[in-house]
């Protein structure tokens, strides 16, 4: 079992506010990613990162922004949160190229 | 790119009846199929992976089919429990393992007691 944690859990702000989602995982894993889950259950690959200084945006435009410095630590920034950006963000990490991605537990964010 | 299809997008069954969820995938080449059960306010815990090397794997109540020819695959949930119900998804990936996925859409599974 992975371990990916997430924080917060949930998030109620208005609109305007700058936020940051936590996402660390403590197995060394190269690979992280983040997804953005509407309310229809699917999910759309926001960014993704190979490693320290790499980051990369994924196949759904975002207006988010993700930095890796650590290894452990994959952050995700609203600079300015507008009600659009109201949903669940799941972040996943991979560990070798025998496995798959494993999953934290997400946030939900409500932007007022 | 890769496309997945995931059907049904729910299902209801009765307690002890079986689940079927499909999914079909545009890219030949992909050759890794992970499913993924995701519960009421938890992320997608993976539940059983099948390599295109290979037709059919079973994990207890669960198994995972795949047809190459056909691109498609599907998960098979047998003698179904109240706690089966959630959200499944499946995915797929063309390097062998979960580097890069594309999702199916999900399936909402209802077990009625």
């Amino acid at each position: 079992e992975a371990d990916i944690y997430q924080t917060p859990r949930y998030l109620v702000i208005g609109t305007g506010k700058k936020i940051t989602l936590e996402c660390s995982q403590t197995m060394g894993h190269d690979k992280m990613y983040w997804y953005q889950q509407d309310p229809g259950m699917e999910l759309h690959l926001i960014h993704y990162s190979y490693g320290v200084n790499s980051t990369e945006k994924g196949d759904l435009s975002s207006e988010s922004t993700v930095s890796r410095i650590r290894t452990e630590h994959f952050p995700l920034t609203l600079e300015s949160a507008r009600p659009s950006h109201t949903s669940q963000y799941l972040c996943a990490s991979y560990r070798d190229l025998s496995d798959t991605q494993y999953f934290g537990p997400g946030t939900r964010l409500t932007v007022l | 790119g890769e496309n997945v299809e995931q059907h049904p997008s729910t299902l209801s069954v009765q307690e002890g009846d079986s689940a079927v969820i499909k999914c079909t995938y545009s890219d030949s080449a992909s050759n890794y199929f992970p499913w993924y059960k995701q519960e009421l306010g938890k992320g997608p815990q993976l539940i059983i992976d099948i390599r295109s090397n290979v037709g059919e794997k079973k994990d207890q109540r669960i198994a995972v089919t795949l047809n190459k020819t056909a691109k498609h695959f599907s998960l098979h949930i047998t003698e179904t429990q109240p706690e089966d119900s959630a959200v499944y998804f499946c995915a797929a990936s063309t390097n062998n393992a979960g580097n890069m996925l594309t999702f199916g859409g999900g399936t909402r599974l209802m077990v009625k007691p």
